[in-house]
């Protein structure tokens, strides 16, 4: 079975910063992975995703993510925090044959200082 | 808008009580997903429709019951509401059941048992 860890349920930055908000997985077979963001009373948003190519991977918003096999990562990053970053953020993989499930991360929820 | 409708978007009930959530997903997409997201259990997988068939079950409990309808909305049902149901629950749409679509959410139903 496949898993995502999150480290960090919290994570703050000042306006400008780099952002980081890292994830780990667990999968016994290639995996599939997603990142999504969560603002206030709305639903999830997809920010990006890898399935197979480059390893890098941009997605909206100036983010990016890279999807590391040796480290079974797949950290997001954005060069430069906007205030209007401030957010959850969900990591997510799907490897289920059978249907198109993912399993979510605990999320990371990112404040952005003035 | 995501283009995944989910009604209601606040529904405040008793215990004991049954609630029914509607969704109706995105043009053209033929997967539904439910997940239920609470602060102590993060977001976790009910269940999934494809095409009107039931495709993969997750932690739904038995008082809880799903279907997809033929012009693939789909209703979760859930019955003898406890305390512990309040979360908000969130629907999502995929075109198939590949993994590389990833999901597109609705906005939720936030269910509140009293």
């Amino acid at each position: 079975a496949q898993s995502v860890t999150q480290l960090g349920s919290h994570v703050s930055v000042s306006e400008g910063a780099l952002v980081l908000l890292r994830c780990n997985y667990s999968s016994s077979v290639p995996p599939y992975l997603f990142w999504y963001v969560q603002y206030p009373n709305q639903g999830l948003q997809l920010l990006l995703k890898y399935t197979t190519g480059a390893t890098l991977v941009k997605g909206i918003n100036g983010f990016e993510a890279e999807f590391k096999k040796s480290e079974t990562s797949f950290h997001l990053t954005k060069p430069s925090a906007h205030m209007s970053d401030a957010a959850e953020y969900f990591c997510a993989v799907s490897v289920d044959n059978a249907g198109n499930m993912l399993t979510f991360g605990g999320g990371t929820r990112l404040m952005v200082k003035p | 808008d995501s283009g995944v409708t989910q009604t209601p978007k606040h529904l405040i009930t008793a215990t004991g009580q049954r609630v029914t959530l509607r969704c109706s997903p995105r043009s053209g997409d033929l997967s539904v997903y439910w997940y239920q997201q609470s602060l102590d259990q993060g977001l976790q997988f009910l269940i999934q429709y494809y095409n009107g068939e039931e495709r993969a079950k997750g932690n739904i409990l038995e008082r809880f019951s799903a279907q997809q309808f033929p012009d693939l909305h789909s209703e979760l049902n859930l019955s003898s509401l406890e305390l512990g149901d309040s979360a908000l629950y969130f629907c999502a749409s995929s075109p198939g059941v590949s993994k590389i679509y990833g999901y597109t959410f609705g906005s939720g139903t936030r269910l509140t048992v009293v």
